[in-house]
């Protein structure tokens, strides 16, 4: 099975900040990597997929880079609504696999 | 309105079984692969299995904690996905969300909540 670490595992951060969240796979999983938030008591949103493609609605605040096994998702001017838990996930094989989260929160 | 919503969750005995389902509607359901993905309390996400749309075939996946116990299904006449859970355990306890997607998950239900408790 694919591993996927995120770090950190909470964040501590102040509106406008900006902000990055670092997930790495066990092996190489090409670009197959996606970025969720979730707030609490809610389904979870896809923001990014495939890396750095943004979903259609999602503020360009929010941006993806990465390939291979290393992957980052930053808030480039954190804003209020942004304080969530943030998951990646790995599409590349069976079983999809999601990091273990990483819960941002209002400094 | 696209959108899916889970039900059948509960209190179940270990050992005991459940079906969950999920009604889809405004989108083309007969194509979409369909997940469950579960999060027990204060913890994180955990693929549990899919099926993929019957122009693959409706193959099956299952993550190891659930495979022999769990079966997901489809009804495409009733644009529905199901999954049958035998054998609860203690650590199944949690949401179950119903999402679509192959390889990425862009629409997610609610959740419903299984809670496995003697």
């Amino acid at each position: 099975d694919i591993q996927m670490t995120q770090s950190p595992s909470s964040l501590s951060a102040s509106v406008g900040d900006r902000v990055t969240i670092t997930c790495r796979a066990s092996q190489s999983i090409d670009n197959y990597l996606n970025w969720y938030q979730q707030k609490p008591g809610k389904a979870p949103k896809l923001l990014i997929y495939t890396a750095s493609s943004l979903r259609s609605g999602v503020p360009s605040r929010f941006s993806g880079s990465g390939s291979g096994t290393d992957f980052t998702l930053t808030i480039s001017s954190l804003q209020p609504e942004d304080f969530a838990a943030y998951y990646c996930q790995q599409s590349y094989s069976t079983p999809i696999t999601f990091g273990q989260g990483t819960r941002l929160e209002i400094k | 309105e696209v959108q899916l919503v889970e039900s059948g969750g509960g209190l179940v005995k270990p050992g005991g079984s459940l079906r969950l389902s999920c009604a889809a509607s405004g989108f083309s359901f007969s194509n979409a692969w369909m997940n469950w993905v579960r999060q027990a309390p204060g913890k994180g996400l955990e693929w549990v299995g899919r099926i993929e749309s019957k122009t693959y075939g409706a193959t099956t996946d299952y993550a190891a904690p659930v495979k022999g116990r769990f079966t997901v299904s489809r009804d495409d006449s009733k644009n529905t996905v199901y999954l049958q859970m035998n054998s609860l355990k203690t650590e199944d306890t949690a949401f179950y969300y119903c999402t679509t997607g192959n390889r990425y998950f862009d629409l997610w239900g609610r959740g419903t909540l299984v809670t496995v408790s003697s």
